[in-house]
């Protein structure tokens, strides 16, 4: 079984903060993906990654950035938080054409 | 863009009915996969498959590639099962991307 974590599990921050949010996972996936839920919205794709190095734009990607350091690690950076920017944010892990697992989600509230 | 429309939006059962919930799709898809999540949870992969049907325990998924549409049974249902059914349709093998529905919500009462 894949594993994917995320942290922090929880964020509190203010509007123009800078946010990081974290995903490690341990099964060697090439793919690693950024979403967010949101009500009404369903699961968006922000950024995603074909490898250590590598970040692309998923259907989403305006304020944010990723960054891939490595084969484990995918970080999701708000460099200006906004309130719209509150919401559930995903990572998830798999290769090209298979199945994709999730990480726990980090629940984000820009005040 | 490509859209994901599931149907039904929600789903009341009582323990023991089966359940066929419904995805379309509106551009060709290389697979559909199907996720579970209980509310405040993560996503939970049931099954994922190109074409044709696959099985896993009561579960039954179904994709018609060509028609743009999939399904998901359910049979002998049980409480356990309430929680939110996603569909995510990936467009094309190389990237891995997935495009997801809203959900089905599916409540099932004893």
């Amino acid at each position: 079984e894949a594993a994917v974590t995320q942290s922090p599990r929880n964020k509190v921050a203010v509007t123009g903060g800078k946010v990081t949010l974290s995903c490690n996972q341990t099964n060697n996936h090439n793919n690693m993906y950024w979403y967010r839920q949101d009500t009404g919205h369903g699961l968006r794709l922000i950024h995603y990654s074909y490898g250590a190095g590598s970040t692309e734009k998923g259907d989403i990607p305006d304020g944010y950035k990723a960054s891939r350091p490595s084969q484990e690690n995918f970080s999701l950076i708000l460099e200006l938080a906004t309130p719209s920017q509150t919401s559930v944010y995903f990572c998830a892990s798999g290769d090209a054409g298979a199945t994709q697992y999730f990480g726990p989600g980090t629940r984000l509230l820009v005040l | 863009g490509q859209q994901v429309q599931q149907s039904p939006a929600s789903l009341v059962l009582q323990e023991g009915e089966n359940a066929e919930l419904q995805c379309n799709f509106s551009s060709t898809a290389t697979r559909l996969q199907w996720f579970y999540q209980r509310p405040g949870g993560s996503l939970v992969s049931l099954l994922s498959n190109p074409s044709g049907t696959k099985h896993t325990g009561r579960l039954t998924s179904t994709t018609v590639t060509k028609e743009r549409r999939g399904s998901l049974h359910i049979s002998s249902s049980q409480i356990t099962d309430s929680g939110t059914y996603l569909c995510a349709m990936a467009p094309g093998a190389n990237t891995g991307k997935l495009t997801f529905g809203h959900g089905t919500i599916l409540r099932v009462h004893p």
